[in-house]
């Protein structure tokens, strides 16, 4: 079945810097990355995701590429900001029919 | 519109109870997930529904879980007999099903077993 490795567990950076968490997948077949943040006790919410059709996509200060010949995505935050706090979660699935499976988390943390 | 909701937010139970925790999907969704998060660990997958069909239970951890989605909307993961080891926070997830992978997250139930 479908493996998902993530680094950094721990990631802390000044405010405005950037911040990049990387995870690798094993199953060929996947095609859906989402990234989830999750606040202390709250919800995942999804930030972004990309389709194994698409390399790259960015939405404001947050992009995530995907390698699909390495089986490796990334999320790239630039010019954080405190609120940016918190723990983020890569996934996999294949699609529509196909449960997530999640990396172990990164808990990001944004000194000002 | 109104999100995923679950209820209860919290639940203590002691050792060999049984607890029922429902989810509300967000109206017209087809499909809904029940995912386990550990504490410091990323959800782990539970069951999947497809309406009122449960097409894949393979992360059901015992015999001891059991889902139901009788109408294809409110969904109720029970728990017999709760072990210590089934504390962690329950997320219901659900998805439209109609092209979208987009999977939308309940706040959970925290569940406390002593």
């Amino acid at each position: 079945g479908e493996n998902v490795e993530q680094h950094p567990s721990t990631l802390s950076v000044q405010e405005g810097d950037s911040a990049v968490i990387k995870c690798t997948y094993s199953d060929s077949a996947s095609n859906y990355f989402p990234w989830y943040k999750q606040e202390l006790g709250k919800r995942p919410q999804l930030i972004i995701d990309i389709r194994s059709n698409v390399g790259e996509k960015k939405d404001q200060r947050i992009a995530v590429t995907l390698n699909k010949t390495a089986k490796h995505f990334s999320l790239h935050i630039t010019e954080t900001q405190p609120e940016d706090s918190a723990v983020y979660f890569c996934a996999a699935s294949r699609g529509s029919q196909g449960n997530l499976i999640f990396g172990k988390g990164t808990k990001l943390s944004v000194k000002p | 519109g109104a999100g995923v909701s679950q209820s209860p937010r919290y639940k203590v139970a002691k050792r060999g109870q049984d607890v029922a925790l429902r989810c509300d999907p967000i109206s017209g969704h087809v499909s809904l997930f029940w995912y386990q998060q550990a504490l410091g660990q990323g959800p782990e997958f539970l069951t999947y529904f497809q309406n009122e069909a449960q097409l894949d239970k393979s992360g059901l951890p015992s015999d001891r879980f059991f889902a139901e989605r009788p109408e294809g909307s409110v969904s109720t993961l029970k728990i017999q007999r709760t072990q210590q080891e089934d504390s962690a926070v329950y997320l219901c997830a659900s998805m439209t099903g109609r092209r979208s992978e987009t999977q939308y997250f309940g706040p959970g139930t925290r569940l406390l077993v002593l």
